[in-house]
């Protein structure tokens, strides 16, 4: 089983300010097709988790471009640019390489 | 869209069937997924089912083997989770998602993962 691990995992912000987190696999999550199987989901409050970013850097349909995805192999990163209110909710990581599905503990974030 | 049902309030080895009604996507062409969220806790991926053309296969995680069986029924755009033998550690959010699909964005393929999720169904295994 890849483990996934997220740090940190709560994370406190004014608004307008960037925001990071970092997620780090156990091992590659490169296959054979040259693609990297990274994904990161926003839970916001009382909803269903929601996809954010796909293939490490890749905005879903719809997620606003302050946010953004990088990493490569073992490391990845979340970043906001400038955190809105609305952007609270607890991130998670996910790595989709092999089953089982397995994601990071998730990362609190709320607003200062 | 998904939207899950059967949920619900059960006994220390009882049973319940969870089901989820797919639409607005190709329904028979997509790997699918249980995911459940124990209160106050993170995300599990519990069992996956692939698409008929790669050969219905099943996964499931250690904990829930042997005590849930997942299946889909593509002429109801339907899968479910059939789940026994239910501990008090089950209790959970369950939701029901999409698992990888293929998607051309630009000429290029990219791979979606767990892109759609229903909302949701609570089970409560309590004596």
């Amino acid at each position: 089983e890849i483990v996934m691990t997220q740090t940190p995992l709560s994370l406190s912000v004014t608004p307008g300010q960037p925001a990071s987190i970092s997620c780090k696999s156990s091992q590659s999550l490169l296959r054979g097709d040259g693609k990297t199987y990274l994904y990161w989901y926003l839970q916001k409050p009382g909803q269903s988790p929601h996809l954010l970013i796909y293939e490490v850097s890749n905005r879903f349909s719809g997620v606003p471009d302050r946010f953004s995805g990088s990493g490569s192999g073992t490391d990845f990163t979340l970043r906001i640019s400038r955190v809105e209110a609305e952007d609270v909710g607890i991130y998670y990581c996910m790595q989709s390489k092999q089953f089982p599905r397995t994601f990071g503990q998730g990362t609190k974030v709320d607003i200062k | 869209q998904l939207v899950e049902s059967g949920g619900g309030l059960v006994k220390p080895g009882g049973s319940l069937r969870l089901s989820c009604s797919a639409s607005g996507f190709d329904f028979s062409d997509t790997w699918m997924s249980w995911v459940r969220q124990a209160p106050g806790k993170g995300l599990e991926c519990v069992a996956r089912i692939k698409s008929e053309a790669d050969g219905a296969t099943t996964d499931y995680i250690a904990p829930v083997k042997g005590r849930f069986i997942i299946s889909r029924d593509d002429s109801k755009n339907t899968l479910s989770l059939q789940m026994s033998s239910l501990k008090t550690e089950d209790t959970a959010v369950y939701y029901c998602t999409t698992d990888l699909r293929v998607n051309n964005v630009g000429g290029v393929f990219y791979f979606y993962a767990m892109d759609v999720w229903g909302q949701g169904t609570t089970v409560t295994v309590t004596s």
